[in-house]
């Protein structure tokens, strides 16, 4: 079983539109948590870090769901710029502080 | 200037080559890893290092090798490459320890092996 599993989709959505990913993670382990954004063909770039208590950053909200050992994310009006392929990431200190992504999900934002 | 950088920024090869990517940071973070990226399959560990006597494998450590040559270098070697070690390799870094513990990316190695 994958440590960090995530639809990989692509949602497809419309400009303005409210898209929401989830993401789910095997090891009750896991402490930190995050969502990064990777271009086509670029380097993944911290997008925001997930806290228990969820937090949000402007247009992006991120969640924490501990007992069911899942994540979300949700943008709200969706811009032609949010298109990229974002990936959920999860961290085990105990695990030598091993990072795990998921294999990322595809959003196309359309005009 | 980037954080975190990466040569050769691309690089085609031949089967059974020697290879060597060069990964520099100066974020000053001690720990280091390398990653590759197939399409559908996501960041793969293949090594990390969490100073620079410290070498470790990650999941898919075979054919590969690592030095840590300072702190802020880290390099991966492939010392016979085959075609299916044609990937994306990342680089990148991380604090020791602390709530924002997020690893930070080089601009990624496209690696062809023919």
């Amino acid at each position: 079983r994958k440590e960090v599993e995530q639809d990989p989709g692509p949602f497809n959505v419309p400009e303005g539109a409210t898209v929401a990913f989830n993401c789910t993670y095997s090891n009750s382990a896991s402490q930190s948590f995050f969502w990064y954004r990777q271009d086509c063909r670029k380097e993944p770039k911290l997008l925001m870090s997930v806290y228990s208590s969820g937090n949000e950053d402007g247009r992006f909200t991120a969640q924490l769901n501990r007992a069911s050992q899942y994540i979300s994310l949700l943008i709200r009006d969706s811009k032609l710029s949010d298109s990229a392929t974002y990936l959920c990431v999860v961290n085990i200190p105990r695990n030598f502080n091993k990072f795990y992504f998921g294999s990322g999900t595809k959003l196309n934002v359309k005009p | 200037d980037a954080d975190v950088t990466q040569t050769p920024r691309n690089r085609i090869t031949k089967t059974g080559k020697r290879i060597m990517l060069e990964c520099s940071q100066t974020k000053g973070h001690d720990r280091m890893y390398w990653y590759r990226q197939d399409p559908g399959l996501g960041l793969r560990l293949i090594y990390y290092s969490f100073d620079v006597k410290d070498i470790n494998k990650g999941e898919i450590s075979d054919g590969y090798s690592v030095s840590r040559q300072a702190q802020a270098k880290f390099s991966l070697s492939l010392e016979s490459a085959i075609p299916n070690q044609t990937a994306l390799y990342f680089c990148a870094t991380s604090q020791t320890s602390g709530v924002n513990n997020e690893q930070f990316f080089g601009p990624g190695t496209r690696l062809t092996v023919l």
